[in-house]
C-alpha cells in the first residue's frame, strides 16, 4: 500500500518481556518518527530519524527503549523488560523533508497497540 | 519547551450545528500550527496547517482555523457539522522550520455528532 505500515497491530505481552514494533514508512520519505499515545492523551514524541541516524531521541522515556533504522527505510522500536506503564499505542509517522512537504506534515500509520500484563 | 492545551475534552453536537474547538499553545517564538483528525478506527491525518501569511486557513471537509497571535490560539471551526465529522481532533505545534518536524500535540477533543 501507499501509506505507513505498522506491525503488529496488536501485541499483548507479559511484564519483563522484550518487544519489537516495526514501521515501514512511505517509500522515499527520509524522515521517520515514533510517537506514543496513552489512553486519553495526545501523541507524545519519542524519537526522530533523518535517514539512518537518530537525529533527536529526546522523547525516549528511559534506556529500556531503543529504535533503529539501519537502511534508512524500515524502523524497529525495541522495548526491553516491559512494564505495565508501557501499555499504549505506538505510532509511526514519516515525511519527505526538503521535498516540497512543509514542516509538520506527517503521515501516520495506524499504530501498534501494546498491552503489558 | 512548547505545550498545547485543548480545554474541550468531549464535545457533543447535533448535525448542522456550528463547531468551534479551542487550542492554545505556549511558546514565545515563531510556531507552525496544525490540526490533525483521527476518525474511528483510522490513522491520524492532517486537517489543516498554518505556517505564515493569512491567519485564517482553510482545510479539508469545510474546516477552517484562525491563528490569533496575541491570544496564542488556533481554534478550529466549521459552520455546519455532519455526522461523519465524529472523530478525535488534535491540535499540534512545531517550532522548527528546518529538518526536525517534531510535533507537540494537545490531549485531543473527542467530537460526537448526533444525527
Amino acid at each position: 500500500g501507499a501509506g505507513v505500515s505498522q506491525t503488529p497491530s496488536n501485541k499483548v505481552t507479559e511484564k519483563g518481556k522484550y518487544v519489537e514494533l516495526r514501521c515501514d514508512p512511505i517509500s522515499g520519505h527520509t524522515a521517520l518518527y515514533w510517537y506514543r499515545q496513552s489512553l486519553g492523551q495526545g501523541p507524545e514524541f519519542l524519537i526522530y530519524f533523518q535517514g539512518t541516524g537518530a537525529a533527536d531521541d529526546s522523547g525516549l522515556p528511559n534506556d529500556r527503549f531503543f529504535a533503529v533504522r539501519p537502511e534508512g527505510s524500515v524502523s524497529t522500536l525495541k522495548i526491553q523488560r516491559t512494564e505495565r506503564g508501557d501499555s499504549a499505542v505506538y505510532l509511526c509517522a514519516s515525511s519527505l523533508v526538503g521535498g516540497g512537504t512543509l514542516p509538520g506534515e506527517l503521515f501516520f500509520g495506524e499504530g501498534s497497540r501494546l498491552t503489558v500484563l | 519547551a512548547q505545550s498545547v492545551s485543548q480545554h474541550n475534552h468531549h464535545v457533543i453536537l447535533s448535525e448542522a450545528a456550528s463547531l468551534e474547538l479551542g487550542c492554545n499553545y505556549s511558546y514565545g517564538g515563531t510556531v507552525n500550527l496544525f490540526w490533525y483528525v483521527q476518525y474511528p478506527g483510522q490513522h491520524l491525518q492532517l486537517l489543516l496547517k498554518y505556517f505564515s501569511g493569512d491567519p485564517l486557513v482553510k482545510g479539508i471537509k469545510g474546516f477552517e482555523a484562525e491563528f490569533i497571535k496575541s491570544k496564542f490560539s488556533f481554534n478550529l471551526r466549521k459552520p455546519s457539522v455532519q455526522w461523519s465529522d465524529t472523530a478525535e481532533y488534535f491540535c499540534a505545534v512545531t517550532i522548527s522550520n528546518f529538518g526536525n518536524e517534531k510535533l507537540t500535540f494537545g490531549t485531543g477533543t473527542r467530537l460526537t455528532i448526533i444525527p
